[in-house]
């Protein structure tokens, strides 16, 4: 059975540090893997999808990363800002499973100004 | 509409109630999920419809829940005898034709408190 983890659980920094936030998958059979974003009291917002044949997508200042093999995904945010407060999670589509995410439980973080 | 929409936003009941939880999918989306998140939980996938029928439900719980989405677009999640157990944020998404490379379009979710 597929499962998704995210360390750290919960993470502050002050604005401007460039940051890292890990995701790991047990089952390297994935079609893709997409970070999400979630702000207090709303819907998913996506942020970037990795293919599985991919290594890497970028979008502004957020770069995520996949290594399939290794069963990991890392989420690099550049100069953060408070703004980018929020929950982050991570989600696999699992061959076995059809189109239906599995997610991980989130980083929650914290940028403070 | 612009997004998915979930209606309503919050629902308090009593154990024992039957409730209804409404997603409206982004207009022309044939796939539409149903999510549910506890506190301090990731989503876990409950359902999955491909037009009007249930191409997946084996994230259904028991057979107190069941959704329909009789006519290819809105579609309802209902909860029979519900139990404080069942208290968590329905999330609703849709997706273009249900392709693995699609991305998920969220709702903004249905809070559910059952006393």
């Amino acid at each position: 059975k597929q499962e998704v983890t995210q360390i750290p659980a919960a993470l502050s920094v002050p604005e401007g540090e460039n940051l890292v936030l890990n995701c790991s998958f047990t089952d390297s059979a994935i079609y893709n893997l997409q970070w999400f974003r979630q702000d207090p009291g709303k819907g998913l917002t996506s942020l970037l999808l990795i293919q599985s044949s991919q290594r890497e997508q970028t979008s502004g200042r957020l770069n995520a990363s996949l290594d399939k093999s290794s069963g990991r995904s890392t989420l690099y945010i550049a100069a953060s800002q408070p703004g980018d407060s929020a929950t982050y999670l991570c989600a696999v589509t699992a061959n076995q499973a059809g189109t239906a995410l599995i997610f991980g439980k989130g980083t929650t973080l914290s940028v403070s100004s | 509409g612009a997004g998915v929409s979930q209606t309503p936003s919050n629902k308090v009941t009593e154990k024992g109630k039957y409730v209804e939880l409404r997603c409206d999918p982004i207009s022309g989306h044939t796939a539409l999920y149903w999510y549910r998140q506890s506190l301090g939980q990731g989503p876990e996938f409950l359902i999955y419809f491909q037009g009007t029928g249930a191409a997946d439900d084996s994230g259904l719980p028991n057979d107190r829940f069941f959704a329909v989405r009789p006519e290819g677009s809105v579609s309802t999640l209902k909860i029979q005898r519900t139990e404080r157990g069942d208290s968590a944020v329905y999330l609703c998404a849709s997706s273009l034709s249900g392709g693995v490379q699609e991305t998920q379009y969220f709702g903004p979710g249905t809070r559910l408190l059952v006393l």
